[in-house]
C-alpha cells in the first residue's frame, strides 16, 4: 500500500497562472479532503468528498475547485494563482466508518 | 473563527520532562478528539484519540486527560525524548459531520 500519495512535492506559481495538485489514495477510502497548513492557522479544510462524484466545501474554499470522479483521486485545482494562497497543502482519506485521517506527505507551494 | 484552541503555540522541554499540551472547544456536539503528530516535511499522523465518555487514555508515553463539563482536553507526554520533538494538533470531530477541525499546533523541542 502506498497509501496517500501527493504530486507534486514542491510548486512555484506566478499570480494568475493556474495548476491542479494531484491527491490519489489506495485504501479503497470513501472520505477524502483537501487541507491548508499556515503557521499558527493549524489545518484547515478547503474541500472534501464522501465518495466519487459528490463534493462538498469545506472551511476556506475561495479560489479552489476539486472534483471525484474515481474513488482513488481528488485533485485540487487552483484556477487563478494568488500570493495568499502561499502555504502547505494536504490530502487525506479514511473510511466512511472510520475515524482516523490518513494525510498524504504534502504540497509545499508558493505564489510569488 | 476557531472552534478549537489550542495552547502554548511553541513549548521547550528537557529530555524526561513532561510537555503538556492544552485545547479548548465550545461546540458540544464534538463527540471524537485525537492527537496528531507531524514531523518536518511530513504530514501528519495520527497519535492518540479519545472519546467524550472517558476522562483519560493512555497510549505508552502519551496520555490524553478530558475535561467534558470545561470542554478541555489536554495531552500529556511522559519522560519526553529528543525524538518527541515535532508539532502536535489536537483536533475535534463534529457527530453529524465528516471531517475534523483543527487546533493552532504546538510546536514541541525537546532538548537532549
Amino acid at each position: 500500500n502506498a497509501g496517500v500519495t501527493q504530486t507534486p512535492k514542491f510548486q512555484v506559481l506566478k499570480t494568475g497562472q493556474s495548476m491542479t495538485l494531484q491527491c490519489a489514495q489506495d485504501m479503497n477510502h470513501e472520505y477524502m479532503s483537501w487541507y491548508r497548513q499556515d503557521p499558527g492557522m493549524g489545518l484547515r479544510l478547503i474541500h472534501y468528498s464522501v465518495g466519487a462524484g459528490i463534493t462538498d466545501q469545506g472551511e476556506v474554499p475561495n479560489g479552489y475547485n476539486v472534483s471525484r470522479s474515481t474513488t482513488e483521486d481528488f485533485p485540487l485545482r487552483l484556477l487563478s494563482a494568488a500570493p495568499s494562497q502561499t502555504s502547505v497543502y494536504f490530502c487525506a482519506s479514511r473510511l466512511r466508518q472510520g475515524y482516523e485521517q490518513y494525510f498524504g506527505p504534502g504540497t509545499r507551494l508558493t505564489v510569488t | 473563527q476557531q472552534q478549537v484552541k489550542q495552547s502554548p503555540q511553541s513549548l521547550i522541554v528537557q529530555k524526561g520532562g513532561i510537555p503538556i499540551i492544552n485545547c479548548a472547544y465550545e461546540n458540544t456536539a464534538f463527540d471524537y478528539f485525537p492527537w496528531y503528530q507531524q514531523f518536518p516535511g511530513k504530514g501528519p499522523a495520527l497519535l492518540i484519540a479519545i472519546r467524550p465518555d472517558v476522562s483519560e487514555k493512555k497510549e505508552g508515553r502519551f496520555t490524553i486527560s478530558f475535561n467534558k463539563s470545561a470542554k478541555q482536553f489536554s495531552l500529556h507526554i511522559m519522560d519526553s525524548q529528543p525524538g518527541d520533538s515535532a508539532t502536535y494538533f489536537c483536533a475535534a470531530k463534529n457527530n453529524a459531520g465528516n471531517m475534523l477541525t483543527f487546533g493552532g499546533g504546538t510546536r514541541l523541542m525537546v532538548k537532549p
